[in-house]
């Protein structure tokens, strides 16, 4: 099945600065790459996806790029806030299944 | 935000009981998911029902039944659970299970699960 492997499983930055997560993907055909972000003892929520047909994908502060050749994706928060911290967790569709990655726990200090 | 409703939220069983966890979509969805969710692991899939067919059982252990009377409700009844099977359990939907169509999964708040 589809292996999704996700680095790195922790990220301390500053109010401020710049978060950078990526993720490999094993599967050739996987299609649809989204990102979940959860807050402690909340539910995952959807922060943004990006399908195989396009490079990158801007949301405000965030944003994804997809590297189609080298099967990774990357998630990229600008001007981070304490707000921002969570877990986050990247998926790929690959084999007919939605495999998650292990997850980055993202701490931003104020 | 009420889309997808997880009861109980909390539920301290022992080994030998028999509880239900529950949970409602009010998004209009088809297809309905159980995660288990364990500390420093990804996120394993369990079972997925599709138009209230269950197209995906991911070697889950026979203590753990699933049930989905109709695409709005799905429940996992648990049996003779172990320590180990302490996690969160979160159900999902999304529009219909075709992961290749890249339809997005929503879910809900989990129901925390302690074995003793």
């Amino acid at each position: 099945g589809e292996n999704v492997e996700q680095h790195p499983s922790t990220l301390s930055v500053q109010e401020g600065d710049s978060a950078v997560i990526k993720c490999t993907y094993s599967d050739s055909a996987s299609n649809y790459f989204p990102w979940y972000k959860q807050e402690l003892g909340k539910r995952p929520q959807l922060i943004i996806d990006i399908r195989s047909n396009v490079g990158e994908k801007k949301d405000q502060r965030i944003a994804v790029t997809l590297n189609k050749t080298a099967k990774h994706f990357s998630l990229h928060i600008t001007e981070t806030q304490p707000e921002d911290s969570a877990v986050y967790f990247c998926a790929a569709n690959g084999y007919g299944k939605l495999t998650f990655g292990q997850g980055t726990i993202l701490t931003v200090h104020p | 935000e009420t889309g997808v409703t997880q009861t109980p939220r909390h539920l301290v069983m022992g080994m030998t009981n028999k509880k239900s966890l529950k949970c409602e979509q009010h998004l209009g969805h088809n297809a309905m998911y159980w995660y288990k969710q364990s500390a420093k692991k990804p996120l394993e899939l369990m079972f997925v029902y599709n138009f209230k067919e269950q197209t995906e059982n991911n070697s889950v252990p026979s203590r753990f039944s699933p049930e989905c009377p109709n695409s709005s409700h799905l429940f996992l009844h648990l049996h003779t659970l172990q320590p180990e099977d302490s996690a969160l359990y979160l159900c999902a939907s999304s529009q219909d299970s075709s992961v290749l169509s890249g339809n997005t999964i929503y879910f809900g708040e989990g129901s925390w699960l302690t074995v003793v």
